[in-house]
């Protein structure tokens, strides 16, 4: 069974850089084939993809925040890492990761986690 | 970018009716298109990929359609499970993968 957790702070000030993790289980980093991603989705609003790590450290970003993001995997640990620099209060949203398996698609997703910009 | 424009907005329908949701992309994704379904406070589950499939462990009632620009999501008899906020993804012209901005399905 796949599983998906994140974890970060749930308060963050504008101008910090957040930092979030994606723990995960019941499958690898370092199979052939698997990703890792991440998506966000402000509240009462749509989904919003934002980053994807593959087995074989292949990154893609989404274009319109690529110069904020940065996302690295520690397949030892079986973590995702995605941090966001220069944090606004329109960057407040649940986080969510994902795993990209077989079918190409998010499935399934973790659980998401509620980050607040704020000062 | 390509941009998914979900319709309707919100559709209300009884238990045991049939739906139709659509998604139009502003560009041919082929059939690089997928559905999720979100419940209210749950991360979104995948339904349907590559436009047709559907992902392990969803009700035969979910179905799939379409290529080029046209989607359509059909639940065949709506269970009181079912309503809930849908979306489609696109992954032809990516990055980004991009969302629609959803249909909620309701309880009439």
């Amino acid at each position: 069974q796949i599983t998906l957790k994140e974890s970060g702070p749930t308060l963050v000030k504008p101008t910090q850089t957040l930092t979030l993790t994606c723990t995960f289980s019941g499958f690898s980093l370092s199979t052939s084939g698997v990703g890792v991603g991440w998506i966000r989705q402000p509240p009462g609003k749509a989904l919003e993809w934002l980053a994807l790590i593959y087995w074989n450290d292949d990154k893609r970003y989404s274009p319109s925040l690529k110069s904020r993001l940065t996302i690295t995997k520690d397949t030892s640990k079986n973590q995702v890492v995605l941090t966001m620099t220069n944090m606004d209060p329109v960057d407040t949203a649940t986080y969510y990761c994902a795993h990209w398996g077989s079918s190409g698609w998010a499935d399934p997703w973790g659980q998401g986690t509620l980050v607040t910009v704020s000062s | 970018e390509i941009v998914l424009t979900q319709s309707p907005a919100t559709l209300s329908l009884s238990p045991g009716e049939r739906a139709t949701l659509s998604c139009r992309a502003s560009q041919s994704v082929s059939s690089y298109l997928a559905w999720y379904q979100q419940k209210p406070g749950q991360a979104p589950r995948l339904l349907i990929y590559d436009a047709s499939n559907r992902a392990t462990g969803i009700p035969a009632r979910f179905s799939g359609s379409g290529s080029g620009t046209d989607f359509t999501l059909t639940i065949s008899s709506l269970e009181p499970e079912d309503f809930a906020v849908y979306y489609c993804q696109q992954r032809s012209n990516w990055p980004p993968d991009t969302f629609g901005q959803g249909t909620k399905l309701e309880i009439k």
